[in-house]
């Protein structure tokens, strides 16, 4: 089945800084979504990509497909406060079910 | 604000009652998804509904009933939960479900909604 690891599990990092995070998978995936939850509220799609090598941008987000098609990485431009929340990625090998990573808790300190 | 809507936003039930859950989308997707997210943990797919036909049932046990009424409208039977039960329950709704492509840039990516947060007594 598909399996996704994703890294860093938690990370604190000082507002203004850049923040990057990462996403490998056992498989080969024909999609990867990145999602950010916010506590009490459901997960909001941050970006999709769908093809390999994919870089897409939404305003100081970044993601990458991986050429290899095993991996995925999102990167947060001068990070804020509202940055908070658990991050997730997603994707799909062709099977019926989207896979989640184990989420990635992001703390800015003002 | 989220396009998916779910209600009631908090429920607090026991273990003999029946309440149902409701999550309403007005988007045209015709895919909509039952998932169960425990804190700190990822959502876990339960149930898939494509064209208001059941398409995925997880193994769920049968305390947990989906229906789908229409192409906008999911819900979700409860009864005779366990505490174990408690958790975030998330709708979520996709342009169509396409049997060995979960997502794909024609099936668009799954939107959820803020979810459920049902504690069983």
């Amino acid at each position: 089945g598909q399996q996704l690891n994703q890294s860093p599990q938690s990370m604190f990092i000082q507002e203004g800084e850049d923040v990057s995070m990462n996403c490998t998978s056992s498989s080969i995936f024909n999609t990867w979504l990145w999602y950010k939850q916010d506590p009490g509220e459901g997960p909001v799609l941050l970006i999709a990509l769908y093809k390999a090598g994919e870089l897409t941008s939404n305003g100081r987000l970044t993601a990458q497909f991986g050429i290899t098609r095993k991996d995925s990485f999102l990167n947060i431009s001068a990070s804020i406060p509202s940055d908070v929340g658990i991050y997730f990625c997603a994707g799909s090998d062709g099977n019926n079910r989207l896979a989640f990573g184990k989420g990635n808790q992001v703390v800015v300190i003002p | 604000d989220t396009e998916v809507t779910q209600t009631p936003k908090h429920l607090v039930m026991g273990m003999t009652n029946k309440k149902s859950l409701k999550c309403e989308q007005h988007m045209g997707h015709r895919a909509m998804y039952w998932y169960k997210q425990k804190a700190k943990k990822p959502p876990e797919l339960m149930f898939v509904y494509s064209y208001e036909k059941l398409s995925i049932n997880e193994s769920v046990p049968s305390r947990f009933s989906p229906e789908c009424p229409n192409s906008s409208l999911l819900n979700l039977h409860l009864h005779a939960l366990q505490p174990e039960d408690s958790a975030l329950y998330l709708c979520a709704s996709s342009l169509q479900f396409v049997p060995g492509q979960a997502t794909s840039s024609y099936n668009s990516p799954l939107h959820f909604g803020n979810g459920t947060r049902l504690t069983v007594t």
